[in-house]
Formats: C-alpha cells, sequence, structure tokens
C-alpha cells in the first residue's frame, strides 16, 4: 500500500488561510468517508484534528476544516496563527480494510 | 480522562528483541481496539496494524509480520508490541493508539510515544 501523497511543505502568513492537499486513489480517499488528519509539533505525538473527511473533534478549533473531492482530500487552515506551525498528516481506511497514512506536510507560519 | 502511557526508551542491539508496553486507562479497555503506529526519525506516519481488544485477534499490515508482534494483557489494560531480531532500520518512534470511536478509523487518542534505537 503507498502513502497517499502530500505536498512537503505549505506556508502562509498570520491570518491567511492554506490548503493541504492528501491525493489517494479509488480504493482508499475515493472510496470511503474516511480521512482523517492529525497535527503534530516537534516532539509531540500527533493529534487528530479531522475525522471522517469533515468532522472536527470537541475542543479543536474551527478554524480547521477538511473535505474530499474524487480521490483527493483537502485540509484548510484559516486565520493562520503562529502555533499552526506543525506537521500535518493526513491518513484513510482503504479497501482491503487497512489503513494508510500521508506522506506529511510541514506547515510554516511567515 | 483517557490515557495511553507507553514504556520509556529503549537502546537495543541489532539482533536483540523490545517489548513495548501500553497501559490505558479512563475506559473500558475491551471496547476499543489499540492501533500501533511507527515514525522513523524526521519521517512520516506508518500503520503497523491492530489488536482487537476483546479477542486479542491482531492484523498486521503488510511489512509489520513475522518480526512484529501485538499482544495483549487485559487484566492489566495494558497492550504490548513485541519487535525481534532488531534491525538497524527498526530505530523509531511507536506509538499506540485508540480509535475516537469504537470500531472507528480515526485515531482519537495516542500514547506519547516509545523510542527505540538499534545500534550496536
Amino acid at each position: 500500500q503507498s502513502a497517499l501523497t502530500q505536498p512537503a511543505s505549505v506556508s502562509g502568513s498570520p491570518g491567511q488561510s492554506i490548503t493541504i492537499s492528501c491525493t489517494g486513489t479509488s480504493s482508499d480517499v475515493g472510496a470511503y468517508k474516511y480521512v482523517s488528519w492529525y497535527q503534530q509539533h516537534p516532539g509531540k505525538a500527533p493529534k487528530l484534528i479531522i475525522y471522517d473527511v469533515s468532522n472536527r473533534p470537541s475542543g479543536v478549533s474551527n478554524r480547521f476544516s477538511g473535505s474530499k473531492s474524487g480521490n483527493t482530500a483537502s485540509l484548510t487552515i484559516s486565520g493562520l496563527q503562529a502555533e499552526d506551525e506543525a506537521d500535518y498528516h493526513c491518513s484513510s481506511f482503504t479497501s482491503r480494510g487497512t489503513n494508510v497514512f500521508g506522506t506529511g506536510t510541514k506547515v510554516t507560519v511567515l | 480522562q483517557v490515557q495511553l502511557v507507553q514504556s520509556g526508551s529503549e537502546l537495543k542491539k541489532p539482533g536483540a528483541s523490545v517489548k513495548v508496553s501500553c497501559k490505558a486507562s479512563g475506559y473500558t479497555f475491551s471496547t476499543y481496539d489499540v492501533n500501533w503506529v511507527r515514525q522513523a526519525p524526521g519521517q512520516g506516519l506508518e500503520w503497523m496494524g491492530w489488536i482487537d481488544t476483546k479477542t486479542g485477534n491482531p492484523t498486521y499490515a503488510q511489512g509489520f509480520s513475522g518480526r512484529f508482534v501485538f499482544s495483549l494483557d487485559s487484566s492489566l489494560s495494558t497492550a504490548y508490541l513485541q519487535i525481534s531480531r532488531l534491525e538497524a532500520e527498526d530505530t523509531a518512534f511507536y506509538y499506540c493508539t485508540r480509535d475516537l470511536t469504537a470500531h472507528g478509523t480515526a485515531r482519537g487518542y495516542w500514547g506519547q510515544g516509545t523510542l527505540v534505537t538499534v545500534s550496536s
């Protein structure tokens, strides 16, 4: 199972919006609504910020939103803040009953 | 509150074995499966597989069968990851996770991670 494809890095200025893509296939991202997104600060464990494509767990800022079109899922961070600087990973359920993560994206706040 | 507390860092020689523990608290252990995730230094996340906490039946992702074994001690609400015949490429952080909802696909809760270093 190949990793889902994410851009290596995305940057933006405070207050701006950025979008991170996560491209898979018709056997994973395109087949199910089970896409999750995780935020990981340096030296910390990942934290779930979006699940089932567009749902936010309790306590996660509404500046984070998720969507999906075809085989590509997207995470949008609006009103970018310094604390959003982190690595972001997507994940999807697959037709084999397994899970696959993305390659990861480093977000830099300029 | 839900907590997953993992055992501490390990330094092992090639060919040795290691057993990482993950103690769960704050919920009924058998209600939620435990997934394991690997992250090599500076790299992305890899899903290793999961263990059914009701039956103890493990499922391994491609590339994680053979030397990797998931197990449980339900009386201690603890899951284990054992890696045998360690190789330098096994150097990584290993995370146990619990799904946000039972039988879900979102890793809602994470242990703090255990760093396993394999070096001669």
